[in-house]
């Protein structure tokens, strides 16, 4: 099994400030034929389920700002939000999806400073 | 618009049974492999099992393994989860999830782009 292991397990920020949070995999998750990285990146509101914000590892899915961005190749990845909202106010998840079983992070809970 | 309507949850004794329910509407049902991710509240994402589009190819998280079984119905755009020997650590919100999907003579694994609303197993004596 593929296990991935985000850092830190929260964080807060102040308004309009950066947030980073990194996810490593114990295995490569880039598929050789693509060259893509099958690393998602969730967002978990409280009494809501998992949003998907960003897949391939780098691409936003529709409708997601621009403020969000994922980077990363092989077993190392970070999501950033450039400019922390109050709406971004969550538990955000890893995931890679290469490999059965597709296994999440522990998740990293952002609140604001 | 796409929707996953989870169903079926609810309170069971330990040993019990239960099927759980997903109703799909707002795409193509039968082109999309799909997924049963559950969560403890308050915790962490843990995957449970998945059924490709013709149900042909099974997989489960070795945690339920041999005790719940996942099913599709195509023509009912529903996907299901009998779930077995019920313990007290399966207690959690299901959710299902669709993945992988082909159409069009193309493939598209984009992940878990959409999410069901969540149904509450609750096993308890």
């Amino acid at each position: 099994d593929i296990v991935m292991t985000q850092s830190p397990d929260s964080l807060a920020v102040s308004l309009g400030e950066r947030a980073t949070i990194n996810c490593k995999s114990s295995q490569s998750v880039l598929y050789s034929s693509n060259n893509k990285n099958y690393l998602a990146w969730y967002q978990q509101k409280p009494g809501h389920p998992p949003k998907l914000i960003i897949y391939w590892a780098s691409t936003r899915e529709s409708g997601v700002p621009d403020r969000f961005s994922g980077s990363g190749s092989g077993t190392d990845f970070t999501l950033t939000i450039s400019s922390l909202q109050a709406e971004d106010v969550a538990v955000y998840y890893c995931q890679q999806y290469y490999s059965t079983p597709p296994l999440f992070g522990q998740g990293t809970k952002v609140e604001i400073k | 618009d796409v929707q996953l309507v989870e169903s079926g949850g609810g309170l069971v004794q330990p040993g019990g049974s239960l099927r759980l329910s997903c109703a799909a509407s707002g795409f193509t049902f039968s082109n999309y492999w799909m997924h049963w991710v559950r969560q403890v509240p308050g915790k962490g994402l843990v995957w449970v099992s998945r059924i490709n589009s013709d149900g042909s190819s099974i997989s489960y998280a070795d945690s339920v393994k041999g005790r719940f079984t996942i099913s599709r119905d195509n023509a009912r755009n529903t996907l299901y989860l009998q779930m077995n020997s019920l313990r007290a650590e399966d207690t959690a919100v299901y959710y299902c999830a669709r993945g992988f999907h082909c159409s069009g003579g193309s493939c598209y694994d984009t992940s878990f782009d959409y999410w069901g609303q969540g149904t509450l197993v609750t096993v308890s004596s």
